[in-house]
């Protein structure tokens, strides 16, 4: 089962940052944060993913808190080709049980 | 990144008749292979877990009889539905993990599967 709680809908303004929360309260110390996206009717594409210590890569950043329980993914410069379903794993390298994911609705 | 593709993108059956479903990992080795159904509005459901050269799990409640899974080789997994039904109806997607970068899964572009 998903180990993780989203809001399920998120609207941001087009060039604006967009911040995407995950409550992962249960998560275990071997288990890393993992996002993905999906833009309809297609798979699911790797964003970014994270232990302990914040990330960024070209297309976002990690925060995750210091207790591990939460994270947020920033999208620093929304477009309209952001607009998705946003889903945030934990697992430990292995199986991935998705939740429910955000859906994101980045606005002209 | 990596690149997963699957075969065919849409496929339509009548009931009754078995459907493959093909995955490949382009261009890397995949050592494990995941096979996944999202009916419409929903999240994805992980169905099985396939590693090469062994018989695949299956998450509960996933009938491995009628959700026929082979990992032949480190490129390619499939997927056979048999025995489709109206309710099998579904958009299928298959991921795979051996990349550089630990647990990272690359998903393939979904199939979708229309039984008559």
């Amino acid at each position: 089962d998903a180990k993780t709680t989203q809001p399920t809908s998120m609207d941001c303004a087009e060039g604006r940052a967009a911040n995407l929360p995950c409550n992962h309260s249960t998560i275990s110390g071997n288990e890393y944060v993992y996002w993905y996206r999906q833009i309809h009717s297609q798979g699911p594409q790797y964003i970014i993913h994270g232990l302990k210590n914040n990330e960024t890569n070209e297309m976002a950043s990690l925060i995750i808190t210091e207790d591990r329980k939460s994270s947020t993914l920033i999208l620093p410069h929304a477009t309209l080709r952001d607009t998705a379903v946003y889903y945030c794993i934990v697992s430990t390298g292995n199986q991935f049980y998705f939740g429910t994911g955000t859906s994101l609705t980045v606005i002209p | 990144g990596a690149v997963v593709s699957q075969h065919p993108s849409r496929v339509i059956c009548k009931s009754g008749t078995s459907v493959k479903i093909e995955c490949r990992s382009l261009d890397f080795q995949a050592t494990t292979m995941f096979w996944y159904r999202q009916f419409p509005k929903k999240s994805l459901m992980l169905m099985a877990t396939s590693n090469e050269g062994s018989k695949a799990t299956y998450e509960q409640g996933v009938e491995k009889d009628k959700f026929l899974i082979n990992h032949a080789s480190l490129t390619l997994s499939t997927l056979t539905v048999t025995s489709a039904h109206p309710e099998d109806s579904s958009f299928y997607i298959c991921s795979a993990r051996g990349g550089r970068t630990l647990g990272e899964q690359y998903f393939g572009p979904g199939t979708r599967l229309t039984v008559t």
